[in-house]
């Protein structure tokens, strides 16, 4: 079936580690996104890209990094510079600007 | 700037009775949006979009949105709620420009009680 998988669901870490997201589709969208949720926020965008090797910052991109060497594969790496890491991530794509995102079934990151 | 509102945090209904779940928007010029649902520890699902044509908007598990422009809403609405229904619900907007950014609501909290 098509769709995205996100992995690991459940993930723990340390402070002052880096972690590092899975994401992945076989819907052939171009565009992939990064959002995370925290309760009573809503969704926020961390980073997004429209095409392979091309990705943009959104609204909250300090201690995040992403890349794109694929166009199945959107990987995002939770950097020890982010300050408040415990969070809902949620990765998804959608096949045009216009187009509403699928999403995955998101990762539960917690710092410990 | 693009934003979204959620003016209700939590909305209470009973089974077999209408929901409403309410939503505002602001962008500039013509909007596109977007309801989604979410269980608990899932992801987002899809349920409805309002590209252009006709306001009324129908959409998946009997849903349906009402496009006002003049009032800038997006409310999505069912004539008759089922205990399955409750989860969280977020609307969410984008811009005709090309912005490739989805804008989220801070979702509302629906509870449909047997």
């Amino acid at each position: 079936d098509g769709g995205i998988t996100q992995s690991p669901k459940y993930l723990f870490r340390k402070e002052g580690q880096n972690v590092t997201l899975s994401c992945e589709q076989n819907l052939n969208h171009d565009a992939m996104y990064w959002y995370r949720q925290d309760p009573g926020q809503g969704l926020r965008l961390i980073y997004y890209s429209q095409i392979v090797n091309d990705f943009q910052k959104g609204d909250i991109a300090e201690g995040y990094s992403v890349s794109r060497e694929k166009k199945e594969s959107f990987p995002l790496t939770v950097t020890s510079a982010q300050k408040n890491p415990t969070a809902f991530y949620l990765c998804a794509s959608s096949i045009s600007a216009a187009g509403e995102l699928f999403f995955g079934e998101g990762s539960r990151l917690t710092v410990l | 700037a693009q934003s979204v509102a959620q003016p209700e945090d939590q909305v209470n209904v009973a089974e077999g009775n209408p929901l409403t779940v309410k939503c505002t928007y602001s962008v500039s010029g013509n909007p596109y949006l977007f309801w989604y649902v979410q269980y608990p520890n899932r992801g987002l699902q899809f349920l409805l979009k309002y590209i252009t044509g006709d306001n009324l908007v129908k959409g998946s598990y009997g849903f349906e949105a009402e496009f006002n422009k003049s009032q800038t809403s997006f409310h999505l609405k069912k004539p008759s709620a089922l205990v399955s229904d409750s989860a969280l619900y977020f609307c969410a907007v984008r811009d005709q420009t090309g912005a490739n950014n989805l804008f989220f609501g801070t979702g509302t909290r629906l509870t449909v009680i047997p």
